[in-house]
């Protein structure tokens, strides 16, 4: 069964700081990874995402993330952060023949200014 | 990328009505379709699976008689919540996906669900 752990429930970073979110995975084949953001009351935003090929993706507003397989990680980063990331951050891993996606329990992010 | 949509964004219901929740992918045609609950400050669950034209899949734990899914055609799929309790209240989210590798799922808005 594929799973998902990110290990920070919670993550304060100053403004204009960096930032990396941890994301582990757990599937037998080569996954579908993703990583999406959640405001408050709003659904969500796919930021990257990682089929095949290049393990470094770029994302949209200047997040990146890395597949590392002999980790199991996902880990997303930003190298400056704003305070308009301050939001839910979820890692997925997604089954390639179904579809279906699996979810990490999110990490909350909050910018200090 | 893909439009999926969600109607309506939120609604409030009566203990015991039934509410149905849509979802329609807006220019692709979804073979499958995935809907999902989230509560409050939690990650989402999937509920199950449906396949345009056959019953849909559901997770464990999901009582189907209560979580009624119909995937009629390729753009639109329902949830409908039966006797809907307060317990029912909850971030409804809805994802559609072409069937094949390399495609991923596009996710609806979600529908906020309370019952009152």
């Amino acid at each position: 069964a594929q799973s998902v752990t990110q290990p920070d429930i919670h993550i304060t970073v100053s403004e204009g700081a960096s930032l990396e979110l941890r994301c582990n995975y757990s599937y037998g084949a080569t996954p579908y990874l993703f990583w999406y953001v959640q405001s408050p009351g709003q659904g969500l935003q796919l930021l990257l995402k990682y089929f095949s090929g290049d393990t470094l993706v770029q994302g949209i507003k200047g997040f990146e993330a890395e597949f590392k397989r002999s980790q199991s990680s996902f880990n997303l980063r930003k190298p400056s952060v704003h305070w308009s990331d301050a939001a839910e951050y979820f890692c997925a891993v997604a089954n390639t023949n179904a579809g279906k996606s699996t979810f990490g329990d999110g990490t909350t992010l909050t910018v200090k200014p | 990328g893909a439009v999926v949509s969600q109607h309506p964004s939120w609604v409030i219901c009566k203990s015991g009505t039934s509410v149905k929740i849509e979802c329609r992918s807006l220019d692709f045609q979804a073979t499958t379709m995935f809907w999902y609950r989230q509560f409050p400050k939690q990650s989402l669950m999937l509920m199950a699976t449906s396949n345009e034209g056959s019953k849909a899949t559901y997770e464990q734990g999901v009582e189907k008689d209560k979580f009624l899914i119909n995937h009629a055609s390729l753009t639109l799929s329902t949830l409908t919540v039966t006797s809907a309790h307060p317990e029912d209240s909850s971030f409804y989210i809805c994802s559609a996906r072409v069937t094949g590798y390399n495609t991923e799922a596009f996710f609806g808005q979600g529908t906020r669900l309370t019952v009152v």
